[in-house]
């Protein structure tokens, strides 16, 4: 079955720390990945997206970077935290819907990100 | 103008009632359009997708799109306390792998 995996899930980091979220994808090849944020109380914010292995699409300039150093494998980094960068940080693939046979969003658990 | 606007609410209902919850979008050229359904703390999960102009059905949800007005939305019939959550629309810009989300419609079912 077709999975995705998110970690940490939760973490609590100072201002000025690096940082590093991973996200993999099961039982499926070559998927679309998908970072978002989520700040408090508002929606969901596209960071970046990646259709290919070293493939990425940055959508908001910030100190946040993402690499795909594998196929399955998307990864959220920053060099030095700031509190603005506290949230849920959520990935997603891009999967086909069964019935509809279009492609859907789907997303992991989340990572929740709390800057200090 | 932002790409996709939802009214924040919250919208209240009465249990038993029917939701309706709206979404508007600016890209004209957008053809694939999503609502999902987020639970305090928890990621988002797809309730419908719909693609074509009109209704579409499934249990107690019903998806509506108006690609002329730009305009998607979401009846929730017979609503129960468990549909109390938060409502994202989302649409995919024409062209592109991007998924713009609205900032959610915040739903309260009364018991």
């Amino acid at each position: 079955s077709q999975t995705i995996h998110q970690w940490p899930a939760t973490l609590v980091q100072p201002v000025g720390s690096p940082l590093s979220l991973e996200c993999t994808v099961e039982g499926t090849s070559n998927p679309n990945l998908y970072w978002y944020r989520q700040a408090a109380g508002r929606g969901l914010q596209l960071l970046f997206y990646s259709v290919g292995i070293g493939q990425i699409s940055s959508e908001v300039p910030q100190n946040l970077s993402a690499s795909r150093p594998q196929d399955r494998q998307f990864i959220l980094s920053s060099k030095k935290l700031l509190l603005s960068d506290s949230g849920f940080y959520l990935c997603a693939w891009f999967r086909g819907d069964r019935v509809s046979g279009a492609n859907v969003l789907t997303f992991g658990a989340g990572s929740r990100l709390t800057v200090l | 103008q932002k790409e996709v606007e939802q009214n924040s609410g919250p919208l209240s209902v009465p249990e038993g009632a029917i939701a309706s919850l709206n979404c508007t979008y600016s890209d004209r050229g957008s053809q694939s359009f999503f609502w999902y359904r987020q639970y305090s703390g928890k990621s988002p999960e797809l309730i419908m997708s719909i693609y074509s102009n009109g209704d579409k059905e499934d249990g107690r949800f019903t998806a509506q799109l108006n690609k002329a007005s730009q305009y998607v939305s979401l009846l929730i019939r017979d609503s129960q306390p468990s549909d109390s959550a938060t409502y994202l629309c989302a649409v995919n810009m024409a062209g592109t792998y991007k998924y713009i989300f609205g900032t959610g419609t915040r739903l309260k079912v009364l018991a």
